[in-house]
C-alpha cells in the first residue's frame, strides 16, 4: 500500500519557470513531511520540511504548501534554475519509538531547460 | 566532519552470493537506518538500528537479509544468497539522536548477475 501518493512523474519546464510537485498522504499520523532532493549517483538531500501546524513554508526558492484537510502538500520552486534538475522526493514519519523513520513517495524526476 | 560513508559504491554478485553493505555514520551519530531504492522507485525503510540494538526490522525481508551494528565498527547489512531481484540501491542514513534529521550516505549500488 502506497502510504505517500507523488505526482507528476516527470516534469519539464524552462528556466525561470514554477516547477508543482504535489503529494498526498493516507495515515493521519504523520507529523512531519520532508522533501529531498536527490542527483544521480547520490544519496537523498534534505530541502525543505514542514509541519502541519503551518500551511506553508519558505527557504529561499523552495516553498511547500500544505492542506491538513486533503491530507496534501506540494513543493514549489522558484525561479528554477538547470542546476535544480534532480529528482524530488517527498517523505512523511510519525511519532513512533522506532525512531525517524520515513514514508517516501515514488520521486519527480525535474528537468529545467535553458 | 565527514559524511556518512557507505562501501562498496557498487558491488557485483553472482546468484547465490552473499552481499555485504558497509555503513559508517557520520561521527557522533549513533542511530542508522537502511533504506532500499529500486529502479523508478522511490526508497523504501528496512531497518533501523541503533548501536548493538536493531530497533526496528519491520521494512526487512523475512529471509536471507539481516543488519547489525556493533559497540565498534560500521554498520552491515548482509544479503545471502542473493537474487536478481536484489539488484537496488541500498542507502544508509545517520542521525545523532532518535528524531533528529538523519543525514544520508551515498548509496551502495548492488547488481546480482
Amino acid at each position: 500500500q502506497q502510504q505517500v501518493k507523488q505526482s507528476p512523474q516527470s516534469l519539464i519546464v524552462q528556466k525561470g519557470g514554477i516547477p508543482i510537485i504535489n503529494c498526498a498522504y493516507e495515515n493521519t499520523a504523520f507529523d512531519y513531511f520532508p522533501w529531498y532532493q536527490q542527483f544521480p549517483g547520490k544519496g537523498p538531500a534534505l530541502l525543505i520540511a514542514i509541519r502541519p501546524d503551518v500551511s506553508e513554508k519558505k527557504e529561499g526558492r523552495f516553498t511547500i504548501s500544505f492542506n491538513k484537510s486533503a491530507k496534501q502538500f506540494s513543493l514549489h520552486i522558484m525561479d528554477s534554475q538547470p542546476g535544480d534538475s534532480a529528482t524530488y522526493f517527498c517523505a512523511a514519519t510519525q511519532p513512533t519509538g522506532g525512531g525517524n523513520k520515513l514514508t517516501f513517495g515514488t520521486g519527480t524526476q525535474l528537468k529545467v531547460e535553458l | 566532519n565527514a559524511g556518512v560513508m557507505q562501501n562498496p559504491r557498487h558491488l557485483v554478485r553472482r546468484r547465490g552470493q552473499e552481499a555485504r553493505l558497509r555503513c559508517s555514520p557520520m561521527k557522533g551519530h549513533s542511530h542508522v537506518y537502511w533504506y532500499r531504492q529500486l529502479p523508478e522507485e522511490g526508497l523504501k525503510f528496512m531497518v533501523y538500528l541503533q548501536k548493538e540494538n536493531i530497533i526496528d526490522e519491520s521494512g526487512m525481508p523475512k529471509e536471507r537479509f539481516s543488519a547489525e551494528f556493533p559497540k565498534e565498527g560500521p554498520s552491515i547489512l548482509r544479503i545471502q544468497q542473493v537474487v536478481r531481484g536484489d539488484s537496488a540501491a541500498y542507502f544508509c542514513a545517520s542521525s545523532p539522536t532518535q528524531y533528529r534529521e538523519a543525514f544520508f550516505g551515498q548509496g551502495t549500488r548492488l547488481t546480482v548477475v
